[in-house]
């Protein structure tokens, strides 16, 4: 597998236009999680999904970020409006669950990331 | 909600040093602990994942110990060398609402200079 795959690698942007950030998962992968990394704040947790379903959105800043997972090999992050202060670089992981013998090995596997820049 | 904290936040050593990068967390109750490198512009590299069953996991000039019930990991780095510069992170899964979410400390910006 080539592993997490994210799409474009960096994106300008001007204030006001919608963005859509692209992510594939590894294959077999059951869960999907978008990360925000900013030099403020660090990595953050914006929403992740479960088999396709969104599970927890409680880190999404606001109504302009939206996320969707139509079917287990594509994710999609969306922000519109834009702003300035969106500019982050924004991460995609996934991670299988293989619960045995009561422990979970999830280990997760991250992308190369989207470098958004909104002027 | 679990938090994960990182000292140093920086670090500058010259090469050859051995090094010990810390983790701390507020809920003892985790899966794993993973340590990830970042290089600058980079994506994450998973460098070494310890379940919860374990105590330590070894990779060549890494060592990543855990000590579940009081809350703490450590990253040992043996005989820096330059190119082990960049950001070491921290993740620490955990069980929230049913399902298992990473949540990552701050980093530790580590410099090795010839």
């Amino acid at each position: 597998d080539a592993g997490v795959i994210q799409s474009p690698r960096h994106e300008v942007t001007e204030m006001g236009q919608e963005v859509t950030l692209r992510c594939k998962p590894i294959s077999g992968h059951d869960y999907l999680f978008w990360y925000r990394q900013t030099m403020m704040r660090g990595l953050e947790l914006l929403i992740y999904f479960n088999n396709n379903v969104p599970i927890d959105d409680s880190g999404m800043p606001e109504d302009r970020f939206s996320a969707k997972m139509p079917n287990a090999s594509f994710s999609t992050l969306k922000i519109q409006p834009s702003e300035p202060r969106d500019s982050a670089v924004y991460f995609c992981a996934s991670s299988l669950t293989d619960v045995t013998n009561g422990f979970s090995n999830t280990e997760a596997f991250f992308g190369q990331g989207t470098r958004l820049t909104v002027v | 909600k679990q938090e994960v904290t990182q000292i140093p936040a920086a670090l500058s050593v010259p090469e050859g040093e051995n090094l010990v990068l810390n983790c701390s967390f507020t809920d003892s109750a985790i899966y794993n602990l993973q340590w990830f490198r970042q290089d600058p512009g980079k994506g994450l590299t998973s460098l070494l994942l310890i379940q919860s069953s374990q105590r330590e996991q070894t990779s060549g000039r890494l060592n990543a110990s855990l000590d579940k019930s009081s809350g703490r990991s450590t990253l040992y780095i043996a005989a820096s060398q330059p190119g082990d510069s960049a950001t070491y992170l921290c993740a620490v899964t955990s069980l929230s609402g049913g399902s298992y979410i990473p949540t990552f400390g701050r980093g530790t910006s580590l410099i090795v200079h010839p």
